[in-house]
């Protein structure tokens, strides 16, 4: 099993340039997760699905949207990246006891 | 909603001593509270977890202790070891519906041999 997987692993956009991070899952799991991770400021939830074809929008959900395209795959989008965007992305899905199971991350800089 | 509080930020021991986290909650209907480590550049994973109708859990050692009266809880690492220097991520969260977890801010811990 690869569990949760991300790409790309980094990446650098201009401001208003647009892009789709990809997550994926092979566990068969129902709920999957975005967060952003800034320094001193933990996990923030960006958008949920509690299952294939529901999306909810979580604590900062303002610019960015989310395809829950089926079971396994998760995106997110942003369609005009602004600098304040700049973060670390997780990925995550649960497991049946509530282990959160998160992806190796993703690392967005936005000039 | 669900406010979690976590302190210290930043905790620094000596190899061999032990280490406390703490965490405050605010909703009583919380009922699962997890804690992560993550290492430098890597994702977090769960290390422990107690759900609400335990007030203790232990695993080698970790222990992690939980006062529902009080709403607080708090990750115990004894004789710590350099490997053990990461951030350290609490949460809590109702496990019942949709499960929406709310992290603390992360406590960074330094182990120095």
């Amino acid at each position: 099993n690869a569990g949760v997987t991300q790409t790309p692993k980094f990446q650098v956009l201009k401001t208003g340039q647009s892009m789709t991070l990809q997550c994926a899952q092979d566990m068969n799991h129902n709920s999957m997760y975005w967060y952003r991770q800034d320094p001193g400021m933990g996990l923030r939830l960006i958008y949920y699905s509690a299952s294939e074809g529901t999306t909810d929008k979580g604590e900062v959900p303002n610019g960015y949207n989310v395809s829950r395209l089926n079971k396994r795959e998760f995106s997110l989008r942003l369609e005009s990246a602004a600098p304040s965007q700049t973060s670390v992305y997780f990925c995550a899905s649960l497991g049946t006891s509530d282990e959160q199971f998160f992806g190796p991350g993703t690392r967005l800089t936005v000039l | 909603g669900e406010n979690v509080e976590q302190h210290p930020s930043t905790l620094s021991v000596q190899e061999g001593d032990s280490a406390v986290i703490k965490c405050t909650y605010s909703d009583s209907a919380s009922n699962y509270f997890p804690w992560y480590k993550q290492e430098l550049g890597k994702r977090p994973q769960l290390i422990i977890d107690i759900r609400s109708n335990v007030g203790e859990k232990k695993d080698q050692r970790i222990a992690v202790t939980l006062n529902k009266t009080a709403k607080h809880f708090s990750l115990h690492i004894t004789e710590t070891q350099p490997e053990d220097s990461a951030v350290y991520f609490c949460a809590a969260s109702w496990s019942g519906g949709s499960y929406i977890p709310t992290f603390g801010r992360g406590t960074s811990l330094i182990v120095h041999p």
